[in-house]
């Protein structure tokens, strides 16, 4: 059974702090990866993904990937409460057309 | 970003009618879309994966003959809820497949919630 794990959460931070939001997975054989944030009521909006080990940087969002670890993160800089929403990881498999998701981990910046 | 369009954005039915809900890639051609389903507060449930021109493959446990989902061009996906019931009643997002190979990308469109009553 492939699987995607985060934290559930909340995880609150204050206002202008750095987010980091985790996540691991158990296929190996996994080759690309997501981050999606969903709003309450809404639906998912991709942010980022990243295929290669190491860091991707785009505005105030880093992803970083270790293969070796199976791990995967989203790191989001000057957090502001505009960003309190679920950030949902989403891995897919070589060889497939399908994403396996995580549950997501919900994220609360204070003002 | 790629566009996914949905229509309706909410539909209200009574219990045992048919509602058909439609996802349009708007700025690319999408051989794959996917079909998926949200109950408060829980993930996403993948329902189905829709292929232009065949049948579409349906996750264990999701009835294909009570969700019908027609991929008939290649910014065109339906799903058809048929003979509703109030436990039927969620949030269904359609996604789209942009790119090629190691490169696709899934992008979601705005949702349709359905309320059966």
């Amino acid at each position: 059974q492939k699987e995607v794990e985060q934290n559930s959460g909340p995880l609150s931070v204050p206002e202008g702090a750095i987010a980091s939001l985790n996540c691991t997975y158990s296929d190996r054989g996994s080759q690309s990866f997501f981050w999606y944030r969903q709003y309450s009521g809404k639906s998912p909006e991709l942010i980022m993904f990243i295929y290669s080990n190491g860091d991707k940087e785009d505005g105030r969002f880093t992803a970083q990937l270790n293969k070796a670890s199976q791990y995967v993160s989203l790191l989001i800089r000057d957090s502001q409460p505009s960003d309190s929403a679920t950030y949902l990881c989403a891995v897919k498999s070589s060889g497939t057309y399908k994403y396996i998701f995580g549950t997501g981990t919900r994220l609360k910046v204070l003002a | 970003g790629a566009v996914v369009s949905q229509h309706p954005s909410w539909v209200i039915c009574k219990s045992g009618t048919s509602v058909k809900i439609e996802c349009r890639s708007l700025d690319f051609q999408a051989t794959t879309m996917f079909w998926y389903r949200q109950f408060p507060k829980q993930s996403l449930m993948l329902m189905a994966t829709s292929n232009e021109g065949s049948k579409a493959t349906y996750e264990q446990g999701v009835e294909k003959d009570k969700f019908l989902i027609n991929h008939a061009s290649l910014t065109l996906s339906t799903l058809t809820v048929t003979s509703a019931h109030p436990e039927d009643s969620s949030f269904y997002i359609c996604s789209a497949l942009r790119g090629s190979s190691s490169q696709e990308t899934q992008y979601f469109g705005p949702g349709t919630r359905l309320l059966v009553l």
